[in-house]
């Protein structure tokens, strides 16, 4: 079975740090472009970022570049979220989602990790 | 990176078609074929309805269709039934090599 499952979510506070992890399974992970993706709850869908196969290439969205680290560890099936510098804002449930192969949309998701950045 | 708009909310009744615009700029939808929806039901995981502008994946039912024209591609949902309440989110590649997703639409089925 093809599975995403993230870990690493939790309460920080304002400017500290996380890092979120995905472990994946039931498919051969070095092929397949990994993204995060954020909702805060009862809002919509935002694309957070994206790492190629071989982290040669990695891409952010404008309200976490900076600040965010997608990586990846393909020993371990493995994508990392390195979160610094979080805000209010940054507060949202963070899906791993699997870029379908070859092409330019997702097509597997993980259940999601919550992160909440609060005092 | 805007989200790309979308309306807040359809509805119709059983058996009725309802559309959902998706509209960004040549930046994003008018200027790929790279378009992709997906179907929420909240508490789950979403769905992939159609990729690469008009392509359904195996088991999406061909009420899902979609077109494009310009900076606008438009989900149309055929035979509406009751299951098919959910929110809907198109997504976006970029001039940029980033992503962008629609900002959603919340689908009632009366």
């Amino acid at each position: 079975e093809v599975q995403l499952v993230e870990s690493g979510g939790g309460l920080v506070q304002p400017g500290g740090s996380l890092r979120l992890s995905c472990a994946a399974s039931g498919f051969t992970f070095n092929n397949y472009w990994i993204h995060w993706v954020r909702q805060v709850p009862g809002k919509g869908l935002v694309w957070v970022s994206r790492v190629n196969t071989d982290e040669s290439s990695t891409n952010y969205a404008d309200s976490v570049k900076g600040r965010f680290t997608i990586s990846r560890d393909n020993a371990k099936n493995t994508v990392y979220l390195q979160m610094n510098s979080l805000r209010a804002e940054d507060t949202a449930v963070y899906y791993c989602v699997r870029g379908a192969l070859r092409a330019y949309y997702v097509d597997v998701w993980g259940k999601g990790t919550t992160v909440t950045v609060s005092s | 990176q805007s989200a790309l708009t979308q309306p807040a909310s359809v509805s119709g009744s059983p058996g009725q078609s309802i559309t959902i615009s998706c509209t960004g700029t040549s930046s994003d939808v008018g200027g790929y074929n790279y378009v992709s929806w997906y179907q929420h039901h909240p508490g789950k995981a979403p769905k992939l309805l159609i990729f690469d502008v008009s392509n359904r994946p195996s088991g999406v039912s061909n009420r899902f269709s979609v077109s494009k024209s310009g900076n606008t591609a438009s989900l149309t949902i055929s035979g509406l039934q009751a299951e098919d309440e959910a929110d809907y989110y198109c997504f976006s590649y970029t001039v940029s090599s980033t992503y962008v997703f629609g900002s959603g639409t919340k689908v009632t089925v009366l």
